[in-house]
């Protein structure tokens, strides 16, 4: 399967603990996003990177987020002293992007659910 | 708040039918794209449409766009219990750079 991949899939973490995400992009795709989704909501934009510069984050992200993509391939986000409010499905998505502007079709990852308790 | 809007919230018909649904966005756009959502696959792109296109086709799918107002609607034809999933308009914008911005979806259910 040469897809996005998301790991792990489901995490559950107790308040006040640190999660770390990890995605695998379409190995040819030079830009990878991370949002989140919460139920009834569509995705919100949290970061974008175009290989291995992180070019935009949202205000939605705290100093609590960090996210990194070394080397331009895989991607790790991570949430520093989670709050429940970070419950939420973690999701990635990359893109083949020419000529840098304008945002372009989007492949999905599976996501990862984080509950915090 | 989201860029686009999509109406209705939540649509319930019976397999063969035709379902429509409608996205409303605010600024003015470079493309949009529809994307499906269900719960064993993720989000799924379906279609794009540029600003300077009107309307598209793809398999049972047909978007059209209306600059002028602001909006598109996604038209699935001949539906499939299968089609069963969230739907979700997203905007590519000169404002925001380059990301989408999605919309909270349009819940489609088709009854076979």
């Amino acid at each position: 399967d040469t897809g996005v991949s998301q790991n792990p899939r489901h995490k559950i973490t107790k308040r006040g603990q640190n999660v770390t995400f990890r995605c695998d992009p379409i190995s040819e795709h030079n830009r990878l996003y991370w949002y989140r989704q919460t139920l009834g909501q569509g995705p919100e934009f949290l970061t974008y990177f175009q290989n291995e510069a992180q070019l935009e984050k949202s205000r939605l992200l705290s100093d609590r987020f960090s996210a990194e993509r070394p080397k331009g391939s895989f991607s790790t986000l991570e949430i520093q002293r989670t709050e429940q409010g970070d419950s939420a499905m973690y999701l990635c998505a990359s893109s083949l992007v020419s000529g840098g502007q304008g945002a372009y079709e989007q492949y999905f990852g599976p996501g990862t659910r984080l509950t915090v308790t | 708040s989201q860029q686009g809007e999509e109406d209705p919230q939540a649509l319930s018909i019976q397999e063969g039918e035709n379902a429509t649904m409608n996205c409303s966005y605010k600024t003015s756009i470079n493309n949009l794209q529809w994307y499906r959502q269900n719960s064993g696959r993720g989000l799924v792109h379906l279609i794009l449409i540029r600003s300077n296109e009107r309307e598209k086709h793809s398999g049972r799918l047909r978007v059209t766009l209306d600059t002028s107002k602001k909006s598109s609607s996604l038209l699935i034809t001949a539906s499939r219990a299968a089609d069963t999933a969230s739907y979700f308009c997203a905007t590519d914008a000169w404002e925001y750079g380059n990301k989408l911005v999605f919309g909270a979806g349009t819940i489609l259910r088709v009854k076979s």
